[in-house]
C-alpha cells in the first residue's frame, strides 16, 4: 500500500531563504511524482511533474527532484518570496491508473 | 477559460438533506475524478470515471453517487447528508495513460465546500 509521508510539516522563514521540502513514497514502482501548491481556501495548482524515467524538474525558482529506488522527492524553492507562502503537496499515482495518493502538505509561511 | 470547473463553490445545508456538486472539464481528458480534503486537509480520491466508466471507487457510503453523463463531466450527489460529510470536495481530470507524450498530470478544479449543519 502506497503511503506518502511530508517532511516538514511547517515552516516559517524569512524572505530570500533557499528552502527544501521534502516527499517521501514507501512504493518505488512509481509513473510519477507531482507537486501541487494549495492556496488557503483555494484549489492545487500543480506546480512540477517528474515522470520515473527523469530525474528532476525546473520551473523558474522551482526544482524537483526524483529519486525512485530511494522513494524520496525534494522541492527546491530559491529566493523564497512572501508570494511562495501556500501549502505544498506530493502526490504519486498508486494502483494503475492515475489514483493519486497525497501527502499530508508542507505548510510554508514566508515573511518580509 | 476555466480547466475543470465546479458549482457550486459554496454549500451550506442541513443534515438528511441531498445535495449534489457538478463538475466541468475542457481539456478533452477521458478521466475524471472526486478528490475528498477533510477538516485535517487531507486529501483523499473517492471515484474516478474513465470514458463515462467507473474505474476506482474508494470504500465510499453508497450514499454518494457519481454520475458521468459524457467524458467532459462527473457530476456527484450525496444522499441524507451526515455532519461528517463536511469538506471541501475537488474534482479532476487527467489523460489516462502515460507515455506517448502523455505525462498523466492531474489538474483540480477550485473546490466545493460542502457544509452540514
Amino acid at each position: 500500500k502506497q503511503e506518502v509521508t511530508q517532511i516538514p510539516a511547517a515552516l516559517s522563514v524569512p524572505e530570500g531563504e533557499n528552502l527544501v521540502l521534502n516527499c517521501s513514497f514507501t512504493d518505488s514502482a512509481i509513473y510519477n511524482l507531482q507537486w501541487f501548491r494549495q492556496d488557503p481556501g483555494k484549489g492545487l495548482t500543480s506546480l512540477l511533474l517528474i515522470q520515473s524515467s527523469q530525474r528532476e524538474q525546473t520551473s523558474g525558482r522551482l526544482n524537483a527532484s526524483l529519486d525512485k529506488s530511494s522513494g524520496r522527492s525534494t522541492l527546491y524553492i530559491a529566493a523564497s518570496q512572501p508570494g511562495d507562502s501556500a501549502t505544498y503537496l506530493c502526490a504519486v499515482p498508486s494502483g494503475g491508473y492515475n489514483k493519486l495518493i497525497f501527502g499530508a502538505g508542507t505548510r510554508l509561511a514566508v515573511h518580509p | 477559460d476555466t480547466a475543470v470547473s465546479q458549482t457550486p463553490k459554496y454549500l451550506v445545508t442541513q443534515m438528511g438533506n441531498d445535495k449534489s456538486i457538478k463538475c466541468e472539464q475542457n481539456l478533452g481528458h477521458d478521466t475524471m475524478y472526486w478528490y475528498k480534503q477533510d477538516s485535517k486537509k487531507f486529501l483523499k480520491i473517492m471515484f474516478s470515471y474513465n470514458n463515462k466508466e467507473l474505474i476506482i471507487n474508494e470504500t465510499v457510503p453508497n450514499r454518494f453517487s457519481p454520475k458521468s453523463p459524457d467524458k467532459a463531466h462527473l457530476n456527484l450527489h450525496i444522499n441524507s447528508l451526515e455532519l461528517g460529510d463536511s469538506a471541501v470536495y475537488f474534482c479532476a481530470s487527467s489523460q489516462e495513460g502515460w507515455g506517448q507524450g502523455n505525462t498523466g498530470e492531474l489538474f483540480f478544479g477550485e473546490g466545493s465546500r460542502l457544509t452540514v449543519l
